[in-house]
């Protein structure tokens, strides 16, 4: 059974910084493109970001373009979510899914 | 980017249908996708491309597409089916879009 565990999450000033982990299992990683979904307290689902499979490739919704980077480490079967200058309204549950099939259980990031 | 418009809630009796559409232009030619989400889960995948079924989804769940609007329809509903709704699509660029999300109460 595929499985994703996403870590990295916590209370963080405006401003600063944290970067997310996604780590898969029971999956061949490297063939499929990920994502990044959110979801703030009480709200719906918003994309995030999303990269190809291979890494080359990555998109950014425009609410966090210029401030959050995705990555991915194919040999590690890790993703990443590096998060700079954030801001009270990216407070939220993060979701790593791999093309909305399978989804971690999420991690919360307060930014207060 | 464009928006994908749900309905806030529907509600429906037990052993009743439910029918939660999504609209957006873009779905005459992008595929839409369904998830059910319920508190303090993460969402569940029951519709891709538009019809089809991830294994495991039981089949009182189906999707439609008609033009602009894309069906979620749950024939027979069950009081677990008690949830949040989201469609999905998705930009040429490859961005997703969510919808609004819908509420569906079971009475």
């Amino acid at each position: 059974e595929v499985h994703l565990v996403e870590s990295g999450g916590g209370l963080v000033r405006p401003g600063g910084s944290l970067r997310l982990s996604c780590a898969a299992s029971e999956i061949n990683f490297s063939i499929y493109a990920m994502c990044w979904v959110r979801q703030a307290p009480g709200k719906g689902l918003e994309w995030v970001s999303g990269i190809t499979n291979s890494g080359n490739g990555t998109d950014y919704a425009d609410s966090v373009k210029g401030r959050f980077t995705i990555s991915r480490d194919n040999s590690k079967n890790m993703l990443y979510l590096q998060m700079n200058s954030l801001r009270a309204e990216d407070t939220a549950v993060y979701y790593c899914t791999v093309q909305g099939l399978y989804w971690g259980q999420g991690s919360l990031v307060t930014v207060s | 980017s464009y928006e994908m418009i749900q309905p806030p809630s529907v509600s429906v009796s037990p052993g009743q249908t439910a029918r939660i559409t999504c609209s957006a232009d873009a779905l005459s030619d992008q595929y839409a996708y369904w998830y059910q989400q319920k508190p303090g889960q993460a969402p569940v995948m029951l519709i891709y491309k538009d019809s089809k079924k991830p294994s495991g989804i039981p089949e009182r769940f189906s999707g439609s597409t008609s033009g602009t609007t894309v069906t979620l329809t749950i024939i027979g509903v069950q009081a677990e089916d008690e949830a949040d709704y989201y469609c999905q699509s998705t930009e040429s660029s490859g961005a997703w879009v969510f919808g609004g999300g819908t509420k569906l109460t079971v009475l």
